[in-house]
């Protein structure tokens, strides 16, 4: 089982910085990976996929990169609507999910 | 617009079975592979089964291997998730989702594994 690795599990920052997300694969995952964002009592919505590709209706301001083992998920200025939870997630071998990070607001 | 609406979850005992329903609209469901995944109360997503779009690939997560049976019917777009032998640790939020990057969610439906 490919195990993901979010870092860090908690950001605090401020609406207007900039946020980076990663997440870090055992083994390769080529660039099967995508990014989840999820608020409170909601589904998770799809973000990134593909490792660099923005979803349909997905802000610019998120952004995706890497490939292998080691991703990045950014936010380039943080609106005040993108703190939640963000998972990473594989589709190389089966699926499987990072745990999570939780950004919040400072 | 795509919708994807859970049913079928509640209250079981342990070693009981429950069937999940998931009903998609708004996109040719025959087209496309289709997820479950669920969330443990407080906790972090975890991938539970995948199926193809014709239904003939089938893959599970370990915790479920033997006991979950995935499975759909095009004709009725719709998806199903068979629980069998539950568990207390089964508990969670099950959600279904599309395609090969669950580009959408249902609502989730909430199963309770307890006595």
């Amino acid at each position: 089982e490919i195990v993901l690795t979010q870092s860090p599990a908690t950001l605090s920052l401020s609406p207007g910085e900039r946020a980076t997300l990663s997440c870090r694969a055992s083994q390769s995952v080529r660039s099967y990976l995508a990014w989840y964002q999820q608020k409170p009592g909601q589904a998770p919505r799809l973000l990134i996929y593909d490792a660099s590709n923005r979803a349909t209706g997905i802000p610019a301001r998120f952004s995706g990169s890497g490939s292998g083992t080691d991703f990045t998920l950014t936010i380039s200025s943080l609106e005040p609507e993108d703190f939640a939870v963000y998972y990473c997630q594989q589709r190389s071998n089966w699926r499987t999910f990072g745990q999570g990070t939780k950004l919040e607001i400072k | 617009e795509v919708q994807l609406v859970e049913s079928g979850g509640g209250l079981v005992q342990p070693g009981g079975s429950l069937r999940l329903s998931c009903a998609a609209s708004g996109f040719t469901f025959s087209s496309y592979s289709m997820n479950w995944v669920r969330q443990a109360p407080g906790k972090g997503l975890e991938w539970v089964s995948y199926i193809s779009s014709s239904g003939t690939a089938i893959y599970y997560a370990d915790s479920v291997k033997g006991r979950f049976t995935m499975s759909r019917d095009n004709a009725k777009n719709s998806l199903y998730l068979q629980m069998n032998s539950l568990r207390a640790e089964d508990t969670a939020v099950y959600y279904c989702a599309r395609g090969e990057d669950c580009d959408f969610w249902g609502q989730g439906t909430l199963v309770t594994v307890s006595s």
